[in-house]
């Protein structure tokens, strides 16, 4: 087995702020996701990446900017933070670099407020 | 472009009810279609999936899933339902990459 593990937990920042979300996998599976969950809503792709230096945009690319650094980690970065912004931000990984259905893993979200 | 359905936001039972929860999907190619659970305040956890095969797919916990091309959906079911079966349930598809496109979620609540 393994873990997703995400950093920080629980994130307060001000409006305009940089804020950077980190993620980091041990299945080493190829591909990492970053999605946005919205309250009483689905997930929402941001980015993902079918290996290290990879980067594909998803549906929800604009205002985020993301890295792999290497292939078990995995940042998203909020560019410019929206007042009064409040989201659930979920780190997955799936064992393939292309192909559908693939199992998704998640990790357990870092939660986001702007003040 | 795919999309996913789920047309119940919130489905309320008693422990050791039956439930169905529903998803109908739109994609006009092969797809695979999933069931992912989320207890508050985790992350999503996989149940099951379909692709091809028997439309009617086994997954963890006594959940089961069947697919029907006809109504284009993917219903969860199971038969006798815990108070730990309490959560978010999320229905996804995805096509020929292995982005997964989620349904907005139904929330189950079983009352004891």
């Amino acid at each position: 087995g393994g873990i997703i593990t995400q950093t920080p937990k629980f994130l307060i920042g001000q409006e305009g702020q940089k804020l950077t979300l980190k993620c980091q996998q041990n299945f080493n599976h190829d591909t990492m996701y970053w999605y946005r969950q919205d309250s009483g809503k689905g997930l929402r792709l941001i980015y993902y990446s079918i290996t290290e230096n990879d980067l594909q945009k998803g549906d929800l690319s604009e205002g985020y900017d993301a890295s792999r650094e290497k292939k078990s980690s995995f940042s998203l970065t909020v560019t410019s933070a929206q007042k009064n912004e409040m989201a659930v931000f979920l780190c997955a990984s799936s064992a393939r670099g292309q192909g559908a259905g693939d199992t998704q893993y998640f990790g357990p979200g870092t939660r986001l407020l702007v003040l | 472009t795919q999309t996913v359905s789920q047309s119940d936001a919130h489905v309320t039972v008693f422990e050791g009810d039956s439930v169905e929860l529903r998803c109908n999907y739109s994609y006009g190619g092969s797809i695979y279609l999933s069931w992912y659970i989320q207890h508050h305040g985790r992350g999503l956890q996989f149940l099951l999936k379909y692709y091809s095969g028997n439309p009617v797919v086994q997954g963890v916990n006594g959940f089961e899933a069947e697919f029907s091309k006809s109504d284009s959906s993917f219903h969860l079911r199971k038969a006798s339902v815990h108070w730990s079966d309490s959560a978010v349930y999320f229905c996804a598809v995805s096509a020929n990459t292995g982005k997964l496109t989620f349904g907005d979620g139904t929330v189950l609540t079983v009352k004891p």
